[in-house]
């Protein structure tokens, strides 16, 4: 089974703030990776397919790199919308989540 | 647009089994994969497995003794029934749309619970 090793669990931050979540795979899963963000009493939402392509609507202050183990959500500047937790998800060997990471206000 | 909707009972016994139907609307079952993802309260996400709708399944791991996927093209839709639940499988459960799942229903929780 591939593992996903989502950091930090939590984090703080202020509005404008710029803000990074990782995900590391226990082994290699190109860019088979997708994140989403989760408000309380919501279905998740995609924000980044296939490693760094952004979903249609979701606005450009979110962006994802990496490929193989290690994968990166940067937040450029935080808006008061985007306090949720997130999650990494990786479909190239079954599927698996990240832990999640929820994004509080400082 | 497309939507999903699930539906089913929100309270099922211990030891049986859990099921659960999703209703595509706004566009036709006949292409992508479909999901089943659930979310138990307070905790992270977790994937049940997937059905093309050619009628492919894939499981997790995990699960896969108790879970099994259908699709009815005829009526759009697809379930999930899952066996001898616990409390443990008690959830919000989530169908999905796409690999990897890039539209969602709106959730239905499941209580585990004599």
């Amino acid at each position: 089974d591939i593992q996903m090793t989502q950091s930090p669990s939590s984090l703080s931050a202020s509005v404008g703030d710029r803000v990074t979540i990782t995900c590391r795979a226990s082994q290699d899963i190109r860019n088979d990776l997708g994140w989403y963000q989760q408000k309380p009493g919501k279905a998740p939402k995609r924000l980044i397919y296939a490693a760094s392509s952004l979903q249609s609507g979701v606005p450009s202050r979110f962006s994802g790199s990496g490929s193989g183990t290690e994968f990166t959500l940067t937040i450029s500047s935080l808006q008061p919308e985007d306090f949720a937790t997130y999650y990494c998800l990786q479909h190239n060997n079954y599927w698996t989540f990240g832990q999640g990471t929820k994004v509080e206000i400082k | 647009q497309v939507q999903l909707q699930e539906s089913g009972p929100g309270l099922v016994k211990p030891s049986e089994t859990l099921s659960l139907t999703c209703t595509v609307s706004g566009g036709s079952i006949s292409s992508y994969y479909w999901s089943w993802i659930r979310q138990p309260p307070g905790k992270g996400l977790e994937w049940i497995g997937y059905i093309y709708y050619s009628g492919r399944t894939t499981y997790n791991p995990s699960l896969n003794s108790r879970v099994t996927i259908s699709v009815d093209t005829s009526k759009n839709h697809f379930s999930l029934r899952l066996n001898s639940v616990t409390a443990a499988d008690t959830a919000v459960y989530y169908c999905a749309r796409g690999i990897p799942a890039g539209l969602w229903g709106q959730g239905t929780l499941v209580t585990v619970s004599s």
